[in-house]
């Protein structure tokens, strides 16, 4: 099993819709969250970061339930632009040291 | 402007011919590493480095080798590359290991192929 899992989509939405990937982490010695935007071919991009208490950023928002170990990414409002790869990443750290441990990445399009 | 740089861009190379691939960043980051991102593999670490003449493994380093003589740069050298490690790769930098604002900092990335 990955550390990270992520469905990897594609994802197919209309513009204007709303639109949720979810994250999966198997370590409970997670510490840190993040969410990266990724554009084909181009470098990832920090889109937001995760806190317990979650958080937004427009029309962004992130959760997360440590409980469960699962990470979260809302997107309303889609805009064309929205299309992308979004990359769940966790930190951890532990015996075997401090690790960034990114999942494949889901998939989204936004159509007009 | 803050950033990472990455050189080349794109490398053909033959079985063999040893070859670097330069990173550079401006932002007086500690801690900067080294990713290959695969078709359903997600990235995945090379080596990283802590600080300046401090380097560890991360998940795949065979084949591979790194140095950082100075806190900018951080090569990556293939001392006899293999079709094998045609890959994308990315260099990316944090202020610090496991920085929680600001996350990492990536370079353009560099597309290989070994053949």
């Amino acid at each position: 099993r990955k550390e990270v899992e992520q469905d990897p989509g594609p994802f197919n939405v209309p513009e204007g819709a709303t639109v949720a990937f979810n994250c999966t982490y198997s370590n409970s010695a997670s510490q840190s969250f993040f969410w990266y935007r990724q554009d084909c071919r181009k470098e990832p991009k920090l889109l937001m970061s995760v806190y317990s208490s979650g958080n937004e950023d427009g029309r962004f928002t992130a959760q997360l339930n440590r409980a469960s170990q699962y990470i979260s990414l809302l997107i309303r409002d889609s805009k064309l632009s929205d299309s992308a790869t979004y990359l769940c990443v966790v930190n951890k750290g532990g015996t075997g040291g401090f690790k960034t441990i990114f999942g494949a990445g889901t998939r989204l399009f936004v159509k007009a | 402007e803050a950033q990472v740089t990455q050189n080349p861009r794109y490398l053909i190379t033959v079985t063999g011919k040893k070859l670097t691939v330069t990173c550079s960043q401006n932002m007086n980051h500690e801690y900067m590493s080294w990713y290959r991102q695969d078709p359903g593999l997600g990235l995945r670490q090379i080596y990283y480095s802590m600080n300046v003449e401090v380097t560890d493994k991360g998940d795949v380093p065979e084949g591979y080798k790194v140095s950082r003589k100075e806190k900018r740069n951080f090569p990556l050298i293939l001392e006899s590359p293999s079709p094998n490690q045609t890959s994308l790769y990315f260099c990316a930098s944090s202020l610090f290991q496991g920085d929680q604002r600001d996350g990492y900092t990536f370079g353009s990335g560099t597309r290989l192929t070994v053949v």
